[in-house]
């Protein structure tokens, strides 16, 4: 059971726009940034937001990341079929004192 | 370019050790944090131990703690995990994971993992 709770889950069309949720609680996300990551089948995650809405650097602006309260979100908009891959949002926890992380979401392009 | 490679994966029979290292190149690793962050066969992430840019901190999963320590050599741009006592729950692929900044939580480039299976 992950600490930070995403859906299993996402689907979407091409050209269309989806979110990803992920709720957690006072001592991870409500005191601290959120950050996503994606991962393609077979590959090493990779670095998509930081610090809740910050892109690094290569990464497309049609991903978006917000975070209101205890929760977060990850948005992403023209949807493309190379954006099918496995989200995983991430904080750090001051009770467990160590990052955390949502059980992921799968996301579909149809 | 940052490269994270990570090496020492294999089979190692239940309460047996196995000693991870992660060789960096392409960036000042003695300026940055870093993580071992692992994934059980079709599961989600987990990370498992980080450590300052000093090794003055170390933390650890609860999962972990106590059976696994983790070092940085920054002169040899080198980051190890020795992993005590495995378990089956152990199994899964590594990965070497380092951090934007000095603090351990964004995890800006990753290796290509190393897979380490814990069974009889």
């Amino acid at each position: 059971q992950s600490v930070l709770t995403q859906p299993p889950s996402a689907s979407g069309t091409p050209g269309q726009r989806v979110t990803i949720s992920c709720s957690g609680s006072s001592s991870n996300i409500g005191s601290n940034t959120v950050n996503w990551y994606h991962q393609l089948p077979g590959t090493a995650p990779k670095l998509l937001i930081y610090s809740n809405n910050q892109r690094p650097s290569g990464v497309p602006d049609r991903f978006s990341g917000s975070k209101s309260g205890t929760s977060a979100s990850l948005a992403i908009s023209g949807l493309q079929s190379e954006d099918e891959a496995d989200y995983y949002c991430a904080a750090w926890d001051d009770s467990l004192i160590g990052p955390v992380f949502g059980g992921g979401t799968k996301l579909t392009v149809l | 370019e940052v490269q994270l490679l990570e090496s020492g994966g294999g089979l190692v029979q239940p309460g047996g050790s196995l000693r991870l290292s992660c060789a960096a190149s392409g960036f000042t690793f003695s300026s940055y944090a870093m993580s071992w962050v692992r994934q059980a066969p079709g599961k989600g992430l987990e990370w498992v131990s980080g450590i300052s840019v000093s090794a003055g901190g170390t933390y650890y999963a609860d999962s972990v703690k106590g059976r696994f320590t983790i070092s940085r050599d920054n002169s040899k741009n080198t980051l190890c995990l020795q992993m005590n006592s495995l378990r089956a729950e152990d199994t899964a692929v590594y990965y070497c994971a380092k951090d934007r900044g000095a603090t351990i939580s964004q995890f800006d480039y990753w290796g290509q993992g190393a897979l380490v299976t814990v069974s009889s």
